[in-house]
């Protein structure tokens, strides 16, 4: 399954609403798509799975929806710390797979 | 909370094998243990996992030259990926899922593998 991230780059404020979008290339089950969190030179963080559960820790401004081929990952009153790179994955058809990644950026 | 930690060579020749191991602190037992990697400023690509039972399954991409094993009596896993080339250059990182359909819920901190002659 092919996901493709849009945008590749969001330019915001801190303080401001995100919306990042994950397209699969067929059906995803809800149960299976994740959302995480990557800073420059770290490991990947799990942010969202199950499509719109958060995942211990994460705070309540991160959030998920979707169905189908269309999923969302939203971030409301964006903090400094937020401006990384998120990827979403479908984890439920093998092989698993990723995004390409959306990179928020401060403008 | 169970921590892991990748550890192997930063540097390997092409056409070679590389052998990296992901070391386990704290419990493999019902978990699946998975490697994924990353070329530089490049996005995640899903490589394999490997059940606590010891049953593994690959990414079809690269299923003729990876290899994922377990040593649970040293809590431990490894990856194998022969026949290297450049485009295998990337941060190759270890993780674990609860299930064969889980999310990655913990992460070692990578490690840089790069081909070169």
């Amino acid at each position: 399954i092919v996901l493709t991230q849009s945008p590749g780059t969001l330019s915001l404020s801190p303080g401001e609403r995100a919306t990042l979008s994950c397209r699969a290339s067929q059906s995803v089950s809800s149960t299976y798509l994740a959302w995480y969190q990557q800073e420059p030179g770290r490991a990947p963080r799990l942010l969202i799975y199950g499509t719109s559960t958060r995942a211990t820790g994460i705070p309540d401004r991160f959030s998920g929806s979707g169905s189908g081929t269309d999923f969302t990952l939203t971030i409301t009153r964006l903090e400094p710390e937020d401006f990384v790179v998120y990827y979403c994955q479908q984890y439920g058809s093998s092989p698993q797979s990723f995004g390409q990644g959306t990179k928020l950026e401060i403008q | 909370q169970v921590q892991l930690q990748e550890s192997g060579p930063g540097l390997v020749k092409p056409s070679e094998t590389l052998s990296l191991t992901c070391i386990v602190s704290g419990s493999m037992s019902s978990y699946y243990w998975t490697w994924i990697r990353q070329p530089p400023g490049k996005a995640l690509e899903w490589i394999g996992h490997i059940s606590y039972s010891g049953s593994p399954n690959y990414n079809p991409s690269l299923k003729s030259r990876v290899t994922i094993s377990l040593d649970t009596s040293k809590n431990q896993f490894s990856l194998k990926l022969n026949s290297l080339t450049a485009a295998d250059t990337a941060v190759y990182y270890c993780a674990k899922t609860r299930g064969a359909r889980s999310p990655l819920d913990s992460w070692g901190r990578g490690t840089l593998v790069t081909v070169s002659s």
